[in-house]
């Protein structure tokens, strides 16, 4: 699976968008874009994943560039409860029940 | 709530003890995993099983034993642990398929364990 880069931190003011941003230079054809969060010291949860086109849904959108090198999550309307630290993580979708490999994610602070 | 439930929640222990960890999914999920948590590290995935059966076990050393006797419950069984074994210990769950949305983890909310 290919290695992904995120900036360690990132500050958001409370009711901006918060866009993070995530490169995986090495992503294969056939890798997925994965987006979760983790709220201190719970578990990680799910927010979004994309192959080539830009996603939406209730909690985010994901913008993946053409060649599909980066992507950015972005939070449209942050609160304090957004708090997190994000994962970007790239897998292939397979039939095999793969393993996400977790780097050490944007801690994101959003302050009121 | 996730639809993985994991219990208990926080777990104190000495070092000659055994426990167990169990983690039980209501997603209708064929493939469960156990990470590992510790203070300021990334997780890490340590066991991985698909269809019951298991696939990867990424150098865990033997004192942490799991056990998936269906596909809705998987257990983590403890014994002779060191206090580095101290942790968030996470279970999540998973479909078996191509494509990305059925690869989507859900998690439990973890295991506290701390060895004395």
């Amino acid at each position: 699976d290919a290695k992904t880069t995120q900036p360690p931190s990132m500050d958001c003011a409370e009711g901006r968008a918060a866009n993070l941003p995530c490169n995986h230079s090495t992503i294969s054809g056939n890798e997925y874009v994965y987006w979760y969060r983790q709220i201190h010291s719970q578990g990680p949860q799910y927010i979004i994943h994309g192959l080539k086109n830009n996603e939406t849904n209730e909690m985010a959108s994901l913008i993946i560039t053409e060649d599909r090198k980066s992507s950015t999550l972005i939070l449209p309307h942050a609160t304090l409860r957004d708090t997190a630290v994000y994962y970007c993580i790239v897998r292939v979708a397979n039939n095999q029940g793969g393993k996400l490999i977790f780097g050490q994610g944007t801690e994101l602070s959003v302050k009121p | 709530e996730t639809g993985v439930t994991q219990t208990p929640r926080h777990l104190v222990m000495g070092m000659t003890n055994k426990k167990s960890l169990k983690c039980e999914q209501h997603l209708g999920h064929n493939a469960m995993y156990w990470y590992k948590q510790s203070a300021k590290k990334p997780l890490e995935l340590m066991f991985v099983y698909s269809l019951e059966e298991r696939v990867e076990n990424n150098s865990v050393p033997s004192r942490f034993s799991p056990e998936c006797p269906n596909s809705s419950h998987l257990f983590l069984h403890l014994h002779t642990l060191q206090p580095e074994d101290s942790a968030l210990y996470l279970c999540a769950s998973s479909s078996l398929g191509t494509g990305g949305t059925k690869n989507i983890q859900y998690f439990g909310a973890g295991t506290r364990l701390s060895v004395l």
